[in-house]
């Protein structure tokens, strides 16, 4: 089955912080996700990437970067965290380019920002 | 724009009833659907996926869904809730390769023992 690792469950930072959120998947896929999920608003893209070192930005990467270094590990990077920032953080990975081919996902990180 | 609704917000069910949730989709050709299921504290779980062909889809879990391309629908059914089938579903679509995964916003499903 595929593995997708996220390093921590649960996250207390402070206003101002940067914060590493990582993720590392063991499947050996191309594409890697990040997601923050919030009540009523379901998933929201952050940004996605389909190759090393390739990033590209989701749906509101605005606060938010991301560094991709080696196939298996995707990094989400708050770079001042702030309390907006409070949230449900899921990544995922998925093979190749083909349309069908689902997106596998993490536990998610619970990040709160003080 | 691509969007997805899931009108029920929260749905709940007595144990052993069967169970059906709505999904619907704003895109003029057929995508790629998906329906999601999260256990609280876990990550998203693939139900079931469709893309063509028979339009009644088999998933884990005993579950099913049907697409309705006259409705822009495709609706998660299972025929007898467990109390394990407590959960939060997703639906998601996606038009092509190029395209990104939109996901609806979800339905809380509670199951009474």
């Amino acid at each position: 089955d595929v593995k997708v690792t996220q390093s921590s469950r649960y996250l207390v930072k402070r206003t101002g912080e940067k914060v590493f959120l990582e993720c590392v998947q063991d499947m050996d896929h191309e594409n890697m996700f990040w997601y923050r999920q919030d009540p009523g608003l379901g998933l929201r893209l952050i940004y996605f990437s389909y190759d090393v070192k390739m990033k590209e930005k989701g749906d509101i990467p605005e606060g938010y970067s991301v560094s991709r270094e080696k196939k298996e590990r995707f990094s989400l990077i708050l770079e001042s965290a702030s309390t907006n920032q409070t949230s449900m953080y899921l990544c995922a990975s998925s093979p190749g380019q083909g349309a069908g081919q689902p997106q596998h996902f993490g536990d998610g990180t619970r990040l709160s920002i003080l | 724009a691509q969007s997805v609704t899931q009108p029920d917000i929260h749905i709940t069910v007595s144990e052993g009833a069967s169970l059906e949730l709505r999904c619907n989709y704003s895109y003029g050709a057929t995508p790629y659907l998906f329906w999601y299921v999260q256990s609280p504290g876990q990550g998203l779980q693939l139900l079931l996926k469709y893309f063509s062909g028979d339009t009644l889809v088999q998933g884990i879990k005993g579950f099913e869904a049907e697409f309705k391309r006259s409705q822009s629908s495709f609706n998660l059914r299972k025929p007898s809730v467990h109390w394990s089938d407590a959960a939060e579903y997703f639906c998601a679509v996606r038009k092509t390769s190029y395209d990104k995964v939109i996901f609806g916003p979800g339905t809380s499903l509670s199951v009474i023992p």
